[in-house]
């Protein structure tokens, strides 16, 4: 079945620094890919999405591009910041499968120092 | 907008009682989603309802488990009896039908503790 798997964390990064969290799917056919956070206290809510191999997503100086032929969607910042502490999820809806809905991987916590 | 609405924020209950989880989606939301999410497991569908009608219970974990939506701005989700296994965060979410379904508003969950 469908599946998507992320780096185990915490990551923990001083500000400023660059942020990369691994992401790789297995799905048949075409997959939307897309990168949820959630705050402390709060759910998850939807940072940004790619539809088709190539496609970059983008939000908040967050970036990720759909690669097919790596099955990746890695997320990147250039420079994180203490506000950035989060939990991030890496998730895709495969149209044909898992009937439409959401599949999340574990999330990787991201804790930022001052 | 008010959100996705979960009740109560936090439940303490002890093993063998009876908890019910309450939510109230986004007004206009076509699906309503329940997840647990665990340390060990991460976050898990548990059953969703399209037009308040269930489509598939099949994360549901067993037979204690039980979820309603009566109408379109209320859905409650039961555990009886429950189990110290049961802990975890509660998250019920709503979408828009089609390829709105991309985007689920999530409320900010139940931490539910069952001793």
């Amino acid at each position: 079945g469908d599946s998507v798997t992320q780096m185990e964390g915490p990551v923990t990064l001083s500000e400023e620094a660059f942020l990369t969290i691994n992401c790789t799917y297995t799905a048949t056919g075409y997959p939307s890919l897309f990168w949820y956070v959630q705050y402390p206290g709060e759910g998850l809510q939807l940072l940004l999405k790619a539809t088709k191999a190539d496609d970059k997503g983008s939000n908040k100086g967050f970036e990720a591009t759909y690669r097919k032929e790596t099955t990746s969607f890695h997320l990147e910042k250039g420079s994180v910041q203490v506000s950035d502490s989060a939990v991030y999820f890496c998730a895709l809806r495969n149209y044909g499968g898992s009937q439409g809905n959401l599949i999340f991987g574990k999330g990787t916590k991201l804790s930022v120092k001052p | 907008d008010a959100g996705v609405i979960q009740s109560p924020r936090h439940e303490v209950t002890e093993m063998g009682q009876e908890v019910t989880l309450r939510c109230k989606p986004i007004s206009g939301h076509d699906y309503l989603f329940w997840y647990r999410q665990t340390m060990m497991r991460g976050l898990e569908l548990l059953i969703y309802f399209n037009n308040n009608v269930p489509i598939d219970d099949s994360g549901m974990p067993e037979d204690r488990f039980s979820a309603k939506m009566p109408n379109a701005s209320f859905s409650t989700l039961k555990i009886q009896p429950s189990e110290p296994r049961d802990s975890a965060v509660y998250f019920c979410a709503s979408s828009l039908a089609g390829d709105h379904r991309d985007t689920q508003y999530f409320g900010p969950g139940t931490r539910l503790t069952v001793l």
